[in-house]
């Protein structure tokens, strides 16, 4: 089973909205990632969050971590067409090692 | 500073052949992986080296699959013989020392298996 489940699988909002996606996992890790994916490109790194930290910030992200319910969230803020992407949580169990991705939260962001 | 570069971009082949990927890694990253990205899933990682030697390889399926990364630089994924639930994205990534945190991404070759 995965390691890490994304919630929603699907989020439609319109341009200027917040976008809100969730992560959970059922195992200790060390950290917890999330990635951007465009269709049919790679993925893209947007922040980190350890496992000692509650809540990070980068531009329009902001990712908070809850270890005692195993949970993740990742909020855009003022969302805008070009965030339309799959979004990926990733776990590692280990420090630098066993990544866990879940199955992403497909966000379209209509003009 | 160039990316991770990925070879070929798409490939089609029939079940039962051989097929095989190649990564260049950004140069100074020590750590490399592969994953499979299975359309509509997230990637699941099969292989992770570290220089030249594996970290990781529990999700090989090594009856078929084989990696290998001579010389620590770039590295080839091997399927043999394909089956048609090996169609899938292949993404390459590597991160840099000392923490190998943060994994950048290749553009991955398309996979499809007839």
């Amino acid at each position: 089973s995965q390691q890490g489940e994304e919630d929603p699988q699907a989020l439609s909002i319109q341009e200027g909205e917040n976008a809100t996606m969730n992560c959970s996992y059922k195992t200790s890790i060390n950290n917890l990632q999330w990635y951007r994916q465009n269709s049919g490109r790679g993925l893209v790194h947007l922040i980190l969050i350890r496992s000692n930290e509650r809540e990070k910030h980068s531009g329009r992200l902001r990712v908070t971590l809850d270890t005692s319910k195993k949970s993740s969230s990742l909020l855009i803020t003022a969302s805008r067409a070009a965030d339309t992407a799959s979004y990926f949580c990733a776990t590692a169990l280990n420090y630098g090692q066993n990544f866990v991705f879940g199955p992403g939260t497909r966000l379209s962001v209509l003009p | 500073e160039a990316g991770v570069a990925q070879s070929p971009r798409y490939k089609i082949i029939e079940k039962r052949q051989s097929v095989a990927f190649w990564c260049n890694p950004i140069s100074g990253h020590a750590t490399l992986y592969w994953y499979q990205q299975i359309l509509g899933q997230g990637p699941k990682l099969l292989i992770q080296f570290q220089n030249n030697g594996v970290v990781d390889d529990s999700q090989l399926p090594k009856d078929r699959f084989s990696a290998e990364r001579l010389k620590g630089v770039d590295s080839t994924l091997k399927i043999q013989p394909a089956k048609l639930e090996d169609s899938a994205v292949y993404l390459c990534a590597s991160a840099p020392p000392p923490g190998r945190e943060t994994q950048y991404f290749g553009p991955g070759t398309r996979l499809l298996v007839l």
